[in-house]
């Protein structure tokens, strides 16, 4: 499985900005991109998920834009919140050998702070 | 709601143990998942396993193994312990389909010393 980069590493954010965090893939086999919200002391929960059949999925205050063509998708957080802050990861799988879920392939992690 | 139980949350080796990390599942979830967690390395895929006695290798399997013996239980063993395998292990499971999440225990945090 091919690396998925996530960047920032941190990211300082007032309360009621915007987040934004990004990712770029390079396996082309990638068809499905969640993004993933961590807390101290707690294991990742799916936070949205997106296809690349479509450009853009939102819910709530959570939104991903899709990139096919750069192969980069990115997590916007509007009206940030300090209930937030907490460790994002974005991740990639492809289809598996069998037809089922294979591993996610996840990008090394952003830190977000939002600042009250 | 899904509930993944890792049977540790703290454990101390010594180097050279066989250690066991165990994970159950309520879900009736085929696939379950191993990855070690890791400061500014984010998570990297160990092993997984889409069905009963079935394994994959994940990107860092060299010095683990797993093991399914039931549908709900899937546990990782590390032959013979040694301090770089001191991280955060994370156990998930997730249904067959791709676009299904996987849903994550909180972690077991192994220091081998």
């Amino acid at each position: 499985q091919q690396q998925v980069k996530q960047s920032p590493q941190s990211l300082i954010v007032q309360k009621g900005g915007i987040s934004i965090i990004n990712c770029a893939y390079e396996n082309t086999a990638f068809d499905y991109f969640p993004w993933y919200q961590q807390f101290p002391g707690k294991g990742p929960a799916l936070l949205i998920a997106i296809r690349p059949d479509v450009s853009e999925k939102k819910e709530g205050r959570f939104t991903i834009s899709f990139n096919k063509s750069a192969k980069q998708f990115s997590l916007h957080i509007m009206d940030s919140q300090p209930g937030d802050s907490a460790t994002y990861f974005c991740a990639a799988s492809a289809v598996g050998s069998g037809g089922g879920a294979d591993g996610l392939t996840f990008g090394k992690g952003t830190h977000l702070i939002i600042q009250p | 709601d899904v509930k993944v139980t890792q049977s540790s949350r703290y454990l101390v080796k010594r180097t050279g143990e066989k250690v066991f990390l165990e994970c159950v599942q309520d879900m009736d979830h085929e696939n379950m998942f191993w990855y070690r967690q890791d400061p500014g390395l984010g998570l990297r895929l160990i092993y997984f396993s889409y069905d009963v006695k079935m394994k994959e290798k994940g990107d860092i399997p060299e010095g683990y193994s797993v093991s399914r013996e039931k549908k709900e239980r899937f546990s990782l063993i590390l032959e013979s312990a040694s301090t770089n395998q001191t991280s955060m292990y994370l156990c998930a499971s997730g249904s067959y389909f791709q676009n299904q999440p996987q849903h994550f225990g909180d972690g077991t945090r192994l220091s081998i010393l």
